[in-house]
């Protein structure tokens, strides 16, 4: 079965850089069309897409974070990972990681991992 | 991006009702819309997929339908585990964006 977890520290300081690690097992990221992704939930509020890299290692992140995340792959290890630059406390929020299938879909997610901001 | 609004932001509902939530697009999506069912603390459910392909193991009182820029989620004979946010997000278009969601909540 398809698993995803999500670890990194769970608190950072103003302008540092935050790095998370996504684990998965029960597929593999070098099959077509496959796709893993960071997103993020404020506490509250809605769900965002950071960034997300696909199995030829097409990769998007979001232009509204100002070239500020870099999503990265190691197939070998089954893992894909985020880097967050300058973190400002309005980056506190759940981080998760989901699997994106083909047909655009996530059906798989990690459970999330808590992020706090703050000096 | 695309813009997604989806309304009302919040419903009041019983056991056994019926309740619809609507997303709309900012331009056309076709049928890329997927919803997503969530419960405080936990990660997102996938409830729909293509805009009305509903997932395995989701209860078939969850119907989704529309395409292009205007969708529904209809939720019949509410259970008491239906009370959560209800996402729609657009799946074709990165950053993928989300609906600012629908709270449902027990009247």
């Amino acid at each position: 079965q398809i698993t995803l977890k999500e670890s990194g520290p769970t608190l950072v300081k103003p302008t540092q850089t935050l790095t998370l690690t996504c684990s998965f097992s029960g597929f593999s990221l070098t099959t077509r069309g496959l796709g893993v992704g960071w997103l993020r939930q404020p506490p509250g509020k809605a769900l965002e897409w950071l960034a997300v890299i696909f199995w030829d290692d097409d990769r998007y992140d979001n232009p509204y974070l100002e070239s500020r995340v870099t999503i990265t792959k190691d197939t070998s290890k089954n893992q894909v990972v985020l880097t967050m630059t300058n973190m400002d406390p309005v980056d506190t929020g759940t981080y998760f990681c989901a699997h994106r299938d083909s047909g655009g879909w996530s059906a798989f997610w990690g459970q999330g991992i808590e992020v706090t901001v703050s000096s | 991006d695309i813009h997604m609004i989806q309304s009302p932001s919040s419903v009041s509902a019983s056991v056994g009702d019926t309740v619809t939530i609507t997303c709309r697009a900012g331009r056309s999506i076709s049928t890329w819309l997927v919803w997503y069912q969530q419960k405080p603390g936990k990660a997102p459910k996938l409830l729909i997929s293509g805009a009305s392909n509903l997932q395995s193991g989701v209860p078939s009182r969850f119907r989704g339908s529309g395409s292009g820029t205007h969708f529904t989620l209809t939720i019949s004979s509410l259970q008491p585990e239906d009370f959560a946010v209800y996402y729609c997000q657009e799946a074709n278009n990165f950053p993928y964006s989300f609906g600012q969601g629908t709270i449902v909540e027990i009247k």
